[in-house]
């Protein structure tokens, strides 16, 4: 059974103090590690898909990265706006269809 | 890029009343769907989901069902709610040939 464990439950940060969530997984045959935002009441917003061991994908003060068994989803000088709850995904086939398995997710909040 | 709609953004219902939840995708054909339940403090449990029209996969044994009567439209219901049927609704699409999916907004369900 494909199995994501998110790290920590919640983290608080100052604004412009560094930080990394990891995310740890178990699949078999890896279709993907997904890192999405949510923000409270909304649907997630897709964030980054890593492929392969090593690949690494930036966007404004994210950046993730994927080993064989973990992804970090690296949070450099965050802003208020970065408080949300991030999600982790693997994705794997089931016969014809792509699925998703999440973990709980890391709870952000940057004061300032 | 591909559009989910979902309707409607809150629903209170008692219980022992019936449920439909509508989804449905702009920009993309023949996508596959899925339809998740997040309950507080926890991931995303998915539910359902559907690679073509009348093609429905169960994921969790329960008191909904699913229905695709339409390439682009995706329906939840239920003939009797229950006050475990409580909790939000995301409506998922993902195009064909890629493994990353795009999230409604979300129905908040209470049932009463």
């Amino acid at each position: 059974e494909d199995q994501v464990t998110q790290s920590p439950e919640a983290l608080r940060l100052q604004e412009g103090e560094s930080s990394s969530l990891n995310c740890s997984y178990t699949v078999s045959g890896l279709r993907g590690l997904f890192w999405y935002r949510q923000d409270p009441g909304k649907g997630p917003e897709f964030l980054f898909t890593l492929y392969s061991a090593g690949e690494e994908k930036e966007k404004e003060r994210l950046k993730a990265t994927l080993t064989k068994k973990e992804s970090f989803l690296h949070i450099t000088a965050p802003k208020p706006e970065d408080s949300a709850t991030y999600l982790c995904a693997v994705g794997a086939m089931t016969g014809t269809a792509s699925k998703l398995t999440f973990g709980t997710g890391t709870r952000l909040q940057v004061t300032l | 890029s591909q559009t989910i709609h979902q309707w409607p953004a809150t629903l209170v219902q008692p219980v022992g009343s019936p449920l439909s939840l509508e989804c449905t995708v702009e920009g993309t054909s023949n996508p596959n769907l899925y339809w998740y339940r997040q309950a507080a403090g926890r991931g995303l449990q998915l539910l359902f989901y559907s690679v073509g029209i009348g093609q429905i996969s169960s994921e969790v044994p329960q008191n909904l069902s699913a229905s695709r009567p339409q390439d682009r439209q995706f329906i939840l219901s239920s003939k009797k709610l229950l006050l475990s049927d409580s909790g939000f609704y995301l409506c998922a699409g993902l195009r064909a040939g890629f493994y990353e999916q795009y999230f409604g907004p979300g129905t908040r369900l209470t049932v009463t």
